[in-house]
């Protein structure tokens, strides 16, 4: 079984502070993707990791892929309150018919920042 | 553009009976996925279609079913309820398979 462990799972900073949430597995993935959810909606993608020791920047987010696929981080400078909400992190696959949308969802991390 | 609706939005049910959920994806997209979200489990994928056909199945139990029709639209079926099934269920579109997805807000259904 495919699992992806996220920490920390909650998380309540003041505005302005770093944080880093990690997303960790013991299975190599094709791609790595982070989303965010507020309440009552659907995820929404940040971005896509798909190769080892990758590192995006997203404004004040800085995503990275572990050299072995297995593994990313999400780091967010000077946090702000719109930044409030659950953090995923979902593995891609490729299965033998090749592409797929089916992704193995973390365990998630609520965040809120206090103003 | 109008992004992924999908309908109702809430729903409450009893145990035994059934339930359909629709999902209508963002125009062009040819593929549907589905995933059931609750607080124990997280996120766990259900099913995927593309252009009418089922290309990948979760682990879940044969009381749950889904179809895609020629305009993309997709539905799922969930029979003899069970209070466990309680959850939002999600629905994401993509252009094709392996392309960023896009979810829907969910259909939040309450089995009492």
């Amino acid at each position: 079984t495919q699992l992806l462990e996220q920490s920390p799972q909650f998380l309540s900073i003041q505005e302005g502070e770093n944080l880093t949430v990690y997303c960790n597995s013991s299975s190599v993935f094709s791609s790595l993707q982070w989303y965010r959810q507020e309440p009552g909606e659907g995820p929404v993608l940040l971005v896509t990791v798909v190769t080892g020791g990758e590192v995006k920047k997203l404004k004040r987010l800085t995503f990275q892929f572990g050299d072995a696929r297995k593994d990313s981080s999400l780091h967010i400078t000077a946090a702000q309150p719109g930044d409030t909400g659950l953090y995923l992190c979902a593995g891609g696959m490729r299965l033998y018919g090749g592409a797929t949308n089916k992704l193995i969802f973390g365990t998630g991390t609520l965040l809120a920042v206090q103003p | 553009k109008a992004g992924v609706t999908q309908t109702p939005r809430y729903l409450i049910k009893t145990r035994g009976q059934q339930v359909t959920l629709s999902c209508s994806p963002i125009s062009g997209h040819r593929s549907v996925s589905w995933y059931q979200q609750t607080p124990g489990q997280g996120l766990q994928f259900l099913f995927e279609y593309f252009s009418e056909t089922q290309r990948n199945k979760g682990n879940f139990p044969g009381r749950f079913s889904g179809r895609q029709f020629s305009n993309s639209r997709s539905e799922m079926n969930v029979s003899t309820l069970e209070l466990g099934d309680s959850a939002l269920y999600l629905c994401a579109s993509s252009l094709r398979t392996d392309e960023k997805l896009f979810f829907g807000s969910g259909t939040q259904l309450s089995v009492l």
